[in-house]
C-alpha cells in the first residue's frame, strides 16, 4: 500500500496567515492527490483534486502544488473558517490511502 | 441539490452483521461511482470501498476484503455496504460518497455519516 506522511501533525496560525501543509507519498503517485478539510464532527470536504485542480465553490486562497512523490497545500491569507484538519488522500491505486491529517489551529 | 443520507449504524456484538445504508438525490446516481469512507473515533479517515458507476469495478481496503461487500441499486438510488464477521477495529463513522467524475476518485459531495460501534 502507498504510505502518505502529511506535516505537520498541527499547527497554530494566525487569521491573514499564509499556511502551508505537505504530503509526501511513499512511492510516486504522479499527479493523483486530493486534499480535503474536514471541521469538527462533519464531513471532510473536497478542496483540491488532481494535485492542483480547485474544487468548485472552494475560495482562491486555497492552491496545491506537487507531483510524484511531494505535494503542498497552501492556505492563503488564513480566514476564521478555515481551521480545521486537513487530508491528503491519494488516487494512483487500490487501496486509496489518506495522510494522517494536519489540523490547523488559532494562534 | 445533493443529498446523501446514511442509514443502519448501531451497536452490534463482534462477529455479526450490519447492512449500512446510502440514499442518494440530487443528481443522476447511476452515473457515478460511489465510496464508503470511514473515520474511527478521534482518528484519521480510512477509505473502505468504491464501486463503479456500473458496478463492474469494485476495490475494498485489505482488512475488510471477504468480509465486506459494497453494493448499488439504481432503481432505488441507494448504494449499500454489508458488513459481515465485524470486529471491535470496525468501529467509526461509516461516510458515503459520490465521485466528482468517472475515474476522478474525488469525493465531492458527502453523506453525514451513520455511526458503528462493535462491542461485546
Amino acid at each position: 500500500d502507498i504510505q502518505m506522511t502529511q506535516s505537520p501533525s498541527s499547527l497554530s496560525a494566525s487569521v491573514g496567515d499564509t499556511v502551508t501543509i505537505t504530503c509526501r507519498a511513499s512511492q510516486t503517485i504522479n499527479r493523483f492527490l486530493n486534499w480535503y478539510q474536514q471541521k469538527q464532527g462533519k464531513a471532510p470536504k473536497l478542496l483540491i483534486y488532481s494535485a492542483s485542480s480547485l474544487q468548485s465553490g472552494v475560495p482562491s486562497r486555497f492552491s496545491g502544488s506537487g507531483s510524484g512523490t511531494d505535494f503542498t497545500l497552501t492556505v492563503s491569507s488564513l480566514q476564521p473558517e478555515d481551521f480545521a484538519t486537513y487530508y491528503c488522500q491519494q488516487t494512483y491505486t487500490t487501496p486509496l490511502t489518506f495522510g494522517g491529517g494536519t489540523r490547523v489551529e488559532i494562534k | 441539490q445533493v443529498q446523501l443520507v446514511e442509514s443502519g449504524g448501531g451497536v452490534v456484538h463482534p462477529g455479526t452483521s450490519l447492512r449500512l445504508s446510502c440514499a442518494a438525490s440530487g443528481f443522476t446516481f447511476r452515473s457515478y461511482g460511489m465510496h464508503w469512507v470511514r473515520q474511527a473515533p478521534g482518528k484519521g479517515l480510512e477509505w473502505v470501498s468504491f464501486i463503479s458507476h456500473d458496478g463492474h469495478y469494485i476495490y475494498y481496503t485489505d482488512s475488510v476484503k471477504g468480509r465486506f461487500t459494497i453494493s448499488r441499486d439504481d432503481s432505488k438510488n441507494t448504494l449499500y455496504l454489508q458488513m459481515n464477521s465485524l470486529r471491535a477495529e470496525d468501529t467509526a463513522v461509516y461516510y458515503c460518497d459520490k465521485d466528482l467524475r468517472s475515474g476522478a476518485f474525488a469525493g465531492d459531495f458527502w453523506g453525514q455519516g451513520t455511526l458503528v460501534t462493535v462491542s461485546s
